[in-house]
């Protein structure tokens, strides 16, 4: 089966724009959470969409935000970018809890 | 925030050794996982011990899960280069709460 397809791999912006990254999950899965990577704060949550609905959110600013359409491709949005906000950004989708996650190969964000 | 803590923070040995990894984490949980990340890529799911659980076997690796000392092993044995990578522990409580990962220990396999 298809594996969580994330797009674009790779993304250059400059400071002060908008970032909309894309994430296919397994299919039948309707768990799926976010996740910034960086090499100084390790892997640090977003947030996680349910049936469409935002079940779990981080400790992240209001630039940061989500959603999830009703075949459980989700999209996260970034605005006004800022140059910390450079970082690999993981998409995981699931089962549920109890099930482990299964990851896509995450975009590259980097903000110039 | 970190939930889990793996320790050591980087480890290198030779092919054919045993690497064994430690995670220590905070509060009660509901289930343990171990990922493995390859650099730069998306992590890969190894393996899940639930609470209840005190060892768990998948090929070469084995871990373990100590609830009482809040804290778990992994142990990947006859370790082959194939094996360099970051691993990572992450704890997932009881409710419909997110994962939270430790911030990983990085294995270099030595040829």
């Amino acid at each position: 089966k298809a594996g969580v397809t994330q797009t674009p791999r790779y993304l250059i912006k400059t400071r002060g724009q908008q970032v909309t990254l894309s994430c296919s999950p397994i299919s039948g899965h309707r768990s799926v959470s976010w996740y910034q990577q960086t090499p100084g704060q390790g892997l640090q949550f977003l947030f996680e969409y349910f049936s469409e609905t935002q079940r779990n959110k981080g400790n992240f600013p209001g630039r940061f935000s989500g959603r999830q359409f009703s075949n459980s491709r989700s999209e996260m949005n970034v605005s006004t970018l800022e140059l910390g906000d450079s970082a690999l950004y993981l998409c995981a989708s699931s089962l549920g809890q109890g099930n482990g996650y299964t990851f896509g190969s995450g975009t590259r964000l980097t903000v110039v | 925030s970190q939930q889990g803590e793996e320790d050591p923070q980087a480890l290198s040995i030779q092919e054919g050794e045993n690497a064994t990894m430690n995670c220590s984490y905070k509060t009660s949980i509901n289930n343990l996982q171990w990922y493995r990340q390859n650099s730069g890529r998306g992590l890969v799911h190894l393996i899940l011990i639930r609470s209840n659980e005190r060892e768990k076997h998948s090929g070469r690796l084995r871990v373990t899960l100590d609830t009482s000392k809040k804290s778990s092993s992994l142990l990947i044995t006859a370790s082959r280069a194939a094996d360099t990578a970051s691993y990572f522990c992450a704890t997932e409580n009881s409710g419909n709460t997110p994962l939270v990962f430790g911030k990983g220990t990085r294995l270099s396999v030595i040829a």
